[in-house]
């Protein structure tokens, strides 16, 4: 099993541009989630999903979106990218049943100039 | 909502000797509490967790913690640590909402 895998690994946009992220997990998980990591801040969830076909708003939403159309991929997704969203993007997945611990992604360190 | 509170931002130690990272959780309930390790570049792991049962919880690489419900903490020790451990150490609780909080972390520097 691979299990969370994130693409891409690094990227640089200028403000404005838009991209999509995407996080792929092989372990049937319901649950996954988009945090972002930022010196000093710890981990901050931006998105979540319980299932295919419905997302959430995590602590700090604005500026990304989301969609899981399928159970196994979550994407974040970024319209106008702003230098505020310079950081590094972890995804997570999880199964519903019981109370276990959420499976991170190698992370992806995006930098907007 | 869930707050949990890492006490210490960076904690320099010398190798073999023992360490103690601090974590405390605003009152719930019930939580259910997690520690996770990030080494350089690369994502989160778990080292171990707190469900329910015993109060003192053994890890992976050698790590417990104590679950404390009066003092709503559930620090992390290791009687001797190793330069492999030096790492960024994420202290986070699961609320009965499925959801998690995290700690903002802390910097663990082992020196030889």
């Amino acid at each position: 099993n691979a299990g969370v895998t994130q693409t891409p690994k690094f990227r640089v946009l200028k403000t404005g541009q838009s991209m999509t992220l995407l996080c792929a997990q092989d372990m049937n998980h319901e649950y996954m989630y988009w945090y972002r990591q930022d010196p000093g801040m710890g981990l901050r969830l931006i998105h979540y999903s319980v299932g295919e076909g419905t997302t959430a708003k995590g602590e700090v939403p604005d500026g990304y979106n989301v969609s899981r159309l399928k159970k196994q991929n979550f994407l974040l997704g970024l319209e106008s990218a702003a230098p505020s969203q310079t950081s590094v993007y972890f995804c997570a997945s999880s199964p519903r049943t019981g109370r276990n611990e959420q499976f991170f992604g190698p992370g992806t360190r995006l930098t907007v100039l | 909502a869930q707050s949990v509170t890492q006490l210490d931002s960076q904690v320099p130690v010398f190798e073999e000797a023992p360490v103690e990272l601090r974590c405390n959780y605003s009152s719930s309930v019930s939580v259910y509490l997690f520690w996770y390790v990030q080494y350089p570049n690369q994502g989160l792991q778990l080292l171990l967790k707190y469900l329910s049962g015993s109060t003192l919880v053994k890890g992976i690489n050698g790590f417990e913690a104590e679950f404390n419900k009066s003092q709503t903490s559930f620090h992390l020790r290791k009687p001797s640590v190793h330069i492999s451990d030096t790492a960024e150490y994420f202290c986070a609780v699961l609320n009965t909402g499925n959801q998690f909080y995290f700690g903002t972390g802390t910097s663990l520097t082992v020196i030889p």
